[in-house]
């Protein structure tokens, strides 16, 4: 089946303790991109990557970073989270731009 | 500035009602991507557009790239249509590899 995963799907922490939320797919797709969504600000995109070792910011980039070592997987860090980092995050995947987005089950991050 | 703006907010349907949402954009665009969020959380695309119009079941998006406008028409509603509806354009200004989404437009369909 045709799918993007992300890990875990929930995720409490606290301050500066530094995580990561995987993301993957299985359908050979060279473009990725992660988005945050926030209430009352919608959907923003922190970082995406055209392919392997491709990556660039999006709007909201700061206090994250990204790689992406092979085409399947992309990996969302967060070094020393903060409380503003609160929020549902959505990893997706495309053929290449523009495309059809495929996207993750999300993951709701909450930092204490 | 590139900006989407999307159109009711909220939105309440009977069931078997028509249904249009609306989305409009500040300049030139290469795509408008339809998304649907499950009140579960995930996102499903529904269409891409660069011109024209497009239908897939119930569901019929246009878009009318001079007055840079989109709607997104659900036919013959029903309660499972109940979700919330995104639109997300590329402009061809700044980095064409990015979206920018509209704040989405809460429907609900009451049986």
């Amino acid at each position: 089946e045709a799918q993007v995963t992300q890990n875990p799907r929930y995720l409490i922490t606290v301050t500066g303790k530094k995580l990561t939320v995987t993301c993957s797919q299985n359908m050979n797709h060279e473009y990725m991109s992660w988005y945050r969504q926030d209430p009352g600000l919608g959907l923003r995109q922190i970082y995406y990557s055209m392919n392997v070792e491709v990556t660039d910011k999006g709007d909201v980039p700061e206090g994250y970073k990204v790689s992406r070592k092979e085409k399947r997987n992309f990996p969302l860090i967060l070094e020393s989270p903060s409380p503003n980092q609160t929020s549902l995050y959505f990893c997706a995947s495309s053929s290449g731009v523009p495309d059809t987005q495929y996207f993750g089950p999300g993951t709701r991050l909450t930092v204490l | 500035k590139n900006e989407v703006e999307q159109s009711p907010q909220n939105l309440t349907a009977q069931e078997g009602e028509f249904i249009t949402i609306n989305c409009s954009y500040s300049v030139g665009i290469s795509a408008l991507h339809w998304l649907q969020q499950h009140p579960g959380g995930g996102i499903v695309s529904l269409f891409m557009l660069s011109s024209g119009k497009k239908k897939h079941g119930r569901l019929i998006a246009t878009i009318n790239i001079q007055e840079k406008h989109s709607s997104l028409h659900i036919t013959a509603s029903h309660p499972r249509d109940s979700a919330v509806y995104i639109c997300a354009v590329r402009f061809r200004s700044g980095s064409a590899r990015q979206l920018t989404f509209g704040s989405g437009t809460q429907l609900t369909v009451l049986p």
